[in-house]
């Protein structure tokens, strides 16, 4: 089976340009998570999705960051304008079910802001 | 705001050690899990404890839900370096998500 999968692997960009982050889930899975993971923060959730529609970004850190989910079977997340600071490893995951339902994390972003 | 925090954040010893690492906290959860991470990878999903006082069993990783629910623990027999790797519990939120403690690093030399 497919698991998640998240492009690009890596990216190095410089300050100020726009950065876009995809995720394919799992097919039947109805939830989708973005989280960001540093070594002083730990991984942090974003943004989740149910059924295509956004439930809950008051992890977003600021309005530079958005997160769209067009249909089940993709989501973005985008950095505009990226800041030094937004390096970090972000991570996609899907689940079937809500709370103590499992999820799947694809093998992450690591991002790069020069 | 609900917390879990692990102890100790790093741990290295030596193959064949036995080891406990700890989550806890003051809330109630319904269920917790334990996720280990490999470097350049996401986390994998070990187990889920549901039950108070349940103890699960997964090879020689040993996972104990407590009895109030407010905590876990996961007790590795004879560690291999292998089991090298981040090691995550996760609670469900009341908001349908995952709350993640920041997590154990783990290191077994040969």
């Amino acid at each position: 089976d497919a698991g998640v999968i998240q492009s690009p692997r890596h990216e190095v960009t410089e300050m100020g340009q726009e950065v876009t982050l995809r995720c394919k889930p799992i097919s039947g899975h109805d939830y989708l998570f973005w989280y960001r993971q540093t070594m002083m923060r730990g991984l942090e959730l974003l943004i989740y999705f149910n059924n295509n529609v956004p439930i809950d970004d008051s992890g977003m850190p600021e309005d530079r960051f958005s997160a769209k989910m067009p249909n089940a079977s993709f989501s973005t997340l985008k950095i505009q304008p990226s800041e030094p600071r937004d390096s970090a490893v972000y991570f996609c995951a899907s689940g079937r079910g809500a709370g103590g339902q499992p999820q799947h994390f694809g093998d992450g972003t690591r991002l790069s802001i020069l | 705001t609900q917390l879990l925090e692990q102890s100790p954040q790093f741990l290295s010893i030596q193959e064949g050690e036995n080891l406990t690492v700890y989550c806890n906290s003051s809330s109630v959860f319904s269920s917790l899990q334990w996720y280990r991470q490999e470097p350049g990878e996401g986390p994998v999903l070990l187990v889920t404890v549901v039950t108070g006082g349940e103890v699960k069993k997964l090879k020689r990783l040993t996972f104990q839900f407590g009895d109030a629910r407010k905590d876990s623990s996961l007790h590795i027999t004879a560690a291999q370096p292998g089991d090298t790797g981040l090691y995550l519990c996760a609670g469900a939120g009341s908001q349908g998500n995952l709350i993640f403690g920041k997590g154990t690093k783990l290191s077994v030399k040969p």
